[in-house]
């Protein structure tokens, strides 16, 4: 199975700072995936990364928030813009052939100060 | 929007146990699969359910996809402390592609 290398591993973040996640896959893959998961909570799905155009977004979650780059199909970015505490969580990136499951990242821990 | 409800959203048993967290869709899945997040980790995939009525097991682990393809169990045999972790099912539906995870249930064990 393709080996995902997310990083930073964990960061703390002042406030009103940005703060971009990278997601680097050892194999091209057909779908990328960045999730949220707030302390305690389940896996909230910010957006889907799509390769070479913008990136589709769940309800809630904006682009100017949240700028997902994806220039090819092996590596994906997303930026936590203008930070504030309500943003400290875990952020995932996940990973999928066609038609099978998705497997995870490391994720980022992420705490705003 | 389309959800999963999972239950329960906590369980602690004693070591040598059984364990069940169940999940249920008002809408007909198109597939299930569950992950299992150790505490401090990123979920890992256990299984994928397609087959309405589908069960397959793992060792001590038993996922079932219910005739409707609405509901999903996970039973844990004989639980041992390396079980501990919160359990996620995670829904397919048929008009999209997005997976829609549930609330997850959190397992301790007791030794």
């Amino acid at each position: 199975s393709a080996v995902i290398s997310q990083k930073p591993s964990r960061d703390i973040c002042q406030r009103g700072t940005s703060l971009t996640i990278q997601c680097q896959v050892d194999s091209q893959v057909t779908m990328m995936f960045w999730y949220r998961q707030q302390p305690g909570q389940s896996l909230t799905l910010i957006a889907t990364a799509n390769q070479g155009s913008e990136a589709t977004y769940e309800s809630g979650f904006v682009i100017d928030k949240f700028p997902i780059s994806r220039p090819n199909l092996t590596f994906s970015t997303l930026t936590v813009s203008n930070m504030s505490p309500e943003d400290s969580s875990i952020y995932l990136c996940s990973i999928s052939l066609s038609n099978q499951p998705q497997h995870f990242g490391d994720g980022t821990r992420l705490s705003i100060l | 929007g389309q959800q999963v409800m999972q239950i329960p959203q906590y369980q602690h048993v004693q070591e040598g146990e059984d364990f069940t967290t169940y999940c249920n869709s008002s809408t007909t899945l198109s597939n299930i699969q569950w992950y299992k997040q150790r505490p401090g980790g990123h979920p890992v995939f256990l299984i994928q359910l397609v087959k309405s009525g589908e069960v397959k097991k793992q060792k001590r682990l038993t996922f079932q996809f219910g005739e409707a393809k609405k509901n999903s169990s996970l039973h844990i045999t004989a639980t041992q402390t390396t079980d501990v972790g919160t359990y996620f099912c995670a829904a397919e539906f048929f008009n999209n592609n997005d997976m829609r995870f549930g609330a997850g249930t959190r397992l301790t064990v007791k030794p």
